[in-house]
């Protein structure tokens, strides 16, 4: 089986102030993949990121870095310096390979509210 | 490139009527297609999994014969809710594994469809 904790709800934070955002997995798998999705109040969801299981390398592309941690099972998300346009849910999910037609278990996301 | 696209955005209709949400990829061609559904402040549940030319696999809990669906073409999948009740009320959100993708696991999503059942 496959689970994806994501345990703050709903965050709110001054603009400008950073965001610290948790994702805790569970897979049998050695081989599997994480993704972070940012959903607007629009309700698409905008993918951010893919980290396959092989590669720990920490990533930043621009306001936003990722911290991924095979040992405690994270992959948390950072937003640095958060803007109005950061309020959003954002979501963690999983993929196992070979699970089932390659299935996304998403967390249960947390919802961003960036006060200006 | 690798846009998915889903129709309508909106759709309101009475209790009892039939209601059909397209997802289309427009620049390449799906093998697997994903149908979720999404209520208010919740995370995406996944419905079922739809191959191109099999029948669909429906996760526990969901009606195959109130939720059809039909990957007909390696672009298109259709998800029909018959007889819908207010209870369906919600996001629809499709997403398409790219054939010809260098990763098998890379899922595009749609924008959604906001069903509302009066």
């Amino acid at each position: 089986a496959q689970k994806v904790t994501q345990a703050q709800t709903e965050i709110s934070v001054v603009e400008k102030e950073d965001v610290t955002l948790d994702c805790v997995y569970e897979t049998r798998d050695t081989t599997y993949y994480l993704f972070w999705y940012k959903q607007p109040p629009s309700g698409e969801l905008v993918f951010l990121i893919r980290r396959n299981s092989f590669d720990e390398q920490n990533e930043i592309s621009g306001r936003y870095s990722w911290n991924f941690q095979k040992s405690t099972s994270s992959f948390n998300f950072t937003i640095t310096a958060s803007q109005v346009v950061d309020s959003a849910v954002y979501f963690c999910a999983l993929i196992q390979r070979g699970y089932g037609n390659n299935r996304l278990a998403f967390g249960k996301g947390n919802q961003v509210v960036v006060i200006p | 490139g690798a846009v998915v696209s889903q129709h309508p955005s909106r759709v309101i209709c009475k209790s009892g009527t039939s209601v059909k949400i397209e997802c289309r990829s427009l620049d390449f061609q799906a093998t697997t297609m994903f149908w979720y559904r999404q209520f208010p402040k919740q995370s995406l549940m996944l419905m079922a999994t739809s191959n191109e030319g099999s029948k669909a696999t429906y996760e526990q809990g969901v009606e195959k014969d109130k939720f059809l669906i039909n990957h007909a073409s390696l672009t298109l999948s259709t998800l029909t809710v018959t007889s819908a009740h207010p209870e369906d009320s919600s996001f629809y959100i499709c997403s398409a594994v790219d054939r010809g993708g260098g990763s098998s696991y890379e899922q595009y999503f749609g924008p959604g469809t906001r069903l509302t059942v009066t």
